[in-house]
């Protein structure tokens, strides 16, 4: 079955250091997502992607975060400078259609651990 | 941001009997609902869902009920089953909007 990867599993980085999380959608999809759960909270949207631009951002993705689809099949996330509250498992997501109706995919998951 | 809510935050069930999981949502322009597991360090796994012109959908062991009024929908599992335990997460999109808004969770243990 068709599957949402993501790489790395588990990463620890110093605050103030920039960090890439890198996911491979579902090869036939063409919307993708980040979301995340910081320790004990909710899963929280933070971004959407399709045709090589954002299409939904939330609050919590500033200037500090930025998406990018480098080479057709990768889809990234970029930190650049973590802070401590960063620390969090992020999820990559893809779907088919961005439609209401249209299931949302996930990845296992990168956990970040910023120190 | 309580749009969703899973008022409980923990269920235990005896195998075979059936599972209730509840969800609440405020948002009355929330048009999709989606069940999804999730184990421990991995990601959500979607179940199920329901569009706002339904009022149930059944897969197998799973039957999703949707009650706009209240703003209310509810995953039943029946019979369930040992490998059901995990966390179990509500969430809802509205008007074709990208993003779902999930629930706090609600972790389901089935006893032997």
């Amino acid at each position: 079955e068709p599957e949402v990867t993501q790489t790395p599993s588990h990463q620890v980085t110093q605050m103030g250091q920039e960090v890439i999380l890198r996911c491979v959608p579902i090869s036939n999809h063409l919307y993708f997502y980040w979301y995340r759960q910081i320790l004990g909270q909710k899963v929280e949207f933070l971004v959407s992607f399709y045709n090589n631009e954002i299409s939904e951002k939330s609050e919590i993705f500033d200037d500090q975060f930025s998406v990018e689809r480098p080479d057709g099949s990768n889809f990234t996330l970029k930190i650049r400078s973590t802070k401590l509250e960063d620390s969090a498992m992020y999820f990559c997501a893809s779907s088919s259609q961005a439609h209401s109706g249209n299931t949302i995919y996930f990845g296992e998951g990168s956990w970040l651990t910023v120190v | 941001d309580q749009q969703v809510k899973q008022n409980s935050p923990s269920l235990s069930v005896q195998e075979g009997r059936i599972s209730i999981l509840n969800c609440d949502y405020t948002n009355s322009m929330f048009d999709y609902f989606l069940w999804y597991k999730k184990y421990p360090a991995e990601g959500p796994t979607f179940l199920i869902s329901i569009s706002s012109i339904k009022d149930k959908n059944e897969d197998g062991r799973f039957t999703v009920f949707l009650n706009k009024s209240a703003k209310h929908l509810s995953l039943h599992i029946v019979p369930s089953q040992p490998g059901d335990s995990a966390v179990y997460f509500c969430a809802a999109s509205a008007g074709g909007a990208q993003k779902l808004v999930f629930g706090q969770g609600t972790r389901l243990t089935i006893n032997p």
